[in-house]
């Protein structure tokens, strides 16, 4: 069974950074793009950031030079570092899969969840 | 890259149908079957329901169903009932840049 746990969001300064992770199982982190989306509260889905499986990483434009997504495939483990972070920032972060073997993109699983509150 | 642009809101009575429009350009919605479309209750994660355009995801309810026409993505859901009752995303891959755009969302009331 295909599973995503999130963890490590929390209530930070503006400026200062926070570390998610996010613990995949069931499927080979290394062999999937995996994807961040976040949605800040009351509003909608955003598109962060994704690692393609051969390591390539792209983001949106708003967290370009701020945020870094990186994974260990020893630990199934995809991590979002946040840095410079801005009361804009404030949202839940979702880790998902994206189902590439569609050639299509959809994200097929996602976790529960996690909290960041940028705020002083 | 400009959010695709969906309904904030639409209502139906249990047994009823409904649509939920998500427009686009032809560098997302009208590039290729990239549309995907998500199910959202309060508080809990997306759920994947609809994608490449208007396949359902093993386990979905065939009262949901979508189209696409030009860079406009549908998606319609019959027989409503009270389940359904939650906010609904589209979303597209965009190739050239390697992202993807989520629409605003569309919250659906069942009367």
């Amino acid at each position: 069974e295909v599973q995503l746990v999130e963890s490590g969001g929390g209530l930070v300064q503006p400026g200062g950074s926070l570390r998610l992770s996010c613990s995949a199982s069931g499927f080979t982190v290394s062999s999937n793009y995996m994807s961040w989306v976040r949605q800040a509260p009351g509003k909608g889905l955003e598109w962060v950031s994704v690692i393609y499986s051969g390591g390539n990483t792209y983001y949106t434009d708003s967290v370009k030079g701020r945020f870094t997504i990186s994974r260990d495939n020893s630990k199934s483990t995809v991590y979002l570092q946040m840095n410079s972070l801005r009361a804009e920032d404030t949202a839940v972060y979702y880790c998902a899969r994206v189902w590439a073997d569609t050639g299509t993109f959809p994200f097929d699983y996602w976790g529960q969840g996690t909290l960041v509150t940028v705020s002083s | 890259q400009s959010a695709l642009t969906q309904p904030a809101s639409v209502s139906g009575s249990p047994g009823q149908s409904i649509t939920i429009s998500c427009t686009g350009t032809s560098s997302d919605v009208g590039a290729y079957n990239y549309v995907s479309w998500y199910q959202q209750h309060p508080g809990k994660a997306p759920k994947l329901i609809i994608y490449d355009v208007s396949n359902r995801p093993s386990g979905v309810s065939i009262r949901f169903s979508a189209s696409e026409s030009g860079n406009t993505a549908s998606l319609t859901i019959s027989g409503l009932q009270a389940e359904d009752e939650a906010d609904y995303y589209c979303t597209s891959y965009t190739s050239s840049s390697s992202s993807w755009v989520f629409g605003g969302g569309t919250k659906l009331t069942v009367l």
